[in-house]
């Protein structure tokens, strides 16, 4: 029978290479936003977030890019490491309507 | 070890069943979240309590409901169990809706 599943996105990347990881929100009214990393079998964990009234933001090898014009949002992984090998996703959250909307996710692979 | 813990880890059990889920939330959190991640379906948010108060409502049916106690810690209640409820079930905590989420492991659900 036919498998049903959600099919991610998929990102390839050699290890020590930088890896951009990209998500389309879909709410104006969101404010708030988060990157998670969800490994196989795990919860998901915070990476970094920004709000609406950045632009960039930037953590340990990791940059969050926000472009509110077109609704998009990015993560760049500097250096990528097999151990970032995982799903990552986005959430957009409007503060003030209390709405939480998670992406569907990119699954990132690092080839050693 | 994000700090957030649920038990059971696994939950196996047949159509029609009731089952409820627990989270203990970090130590200071206030907000306990609901989520359910299904292979087609993604992450999606069910709902929120703060201090023992619902918050916000996600996609959330009405076979299921929630409560926060006075310790903090919450459960969810599914009932009249379906094979489309099989997923993983994620409680988060965070010290208020404008602070990050942190993620417990997961409870896997298995209809049958």
């Amino acid at each position: 029978g036919e498998s049903v599943g959600l099919h991610l996105p998929t990102l390839s990347v050699q290890e020590g290479d930088n890896s951009i990881i990209n998500c389309a929100y879909s709410n104006s009214a969101s404010d708030y936003f988060i990157w998670y990393k969800q490994e196989s079998g795990k919860g998901p964990q915070f990476i970094i977030d920004i709000r609406s009234n950045m632009d960039k933001r930037q953590g340990q090898r990791v940059t969050v890019l926000l472009n509110k014009t077109v609704k998009h949002l990015s993560l760049q992984i500097a250096a990528t490491q097999p151990g970032d090998s995982a799903v990552y996703f986005c959430a957009e959250i409007s503060l003030s309507g209390n709405q939480f909307y998670f992406g569907t996710g990119t699954s990132l692979t690092v080839i050693p | 070890d994000s700090g957030v813990t649920q038990t059971p880890k696994h939950l196996i059990t047949a159509t029609g069943q009731r089952v409820t889920l627990r989270c203990s939330p970090r130590s200071g959190d206030l907000s306990v979240y609901w989520y359910q991640q299904s292979l087609d379906q993604g992450l999606q948010f069910l709902i929120q309590y703060y201090n023992g108060e619902e918050r916000a409502k996600g996609n959330i049916l009405e076979r299921f409901s929630a409560q926060q106690f006075p310790d903090l810690h919450s459960e969810l209640n599914l009932s009249s169990l379906e094979l489309g409820d099989s997923a993983l079930y994620f409680c988060a905590s965070s010290v208020s809706f404008r602070n990050e989420q942190f993620f417990g492991p997961g409870t896997r659900l298995t209809v049958l």
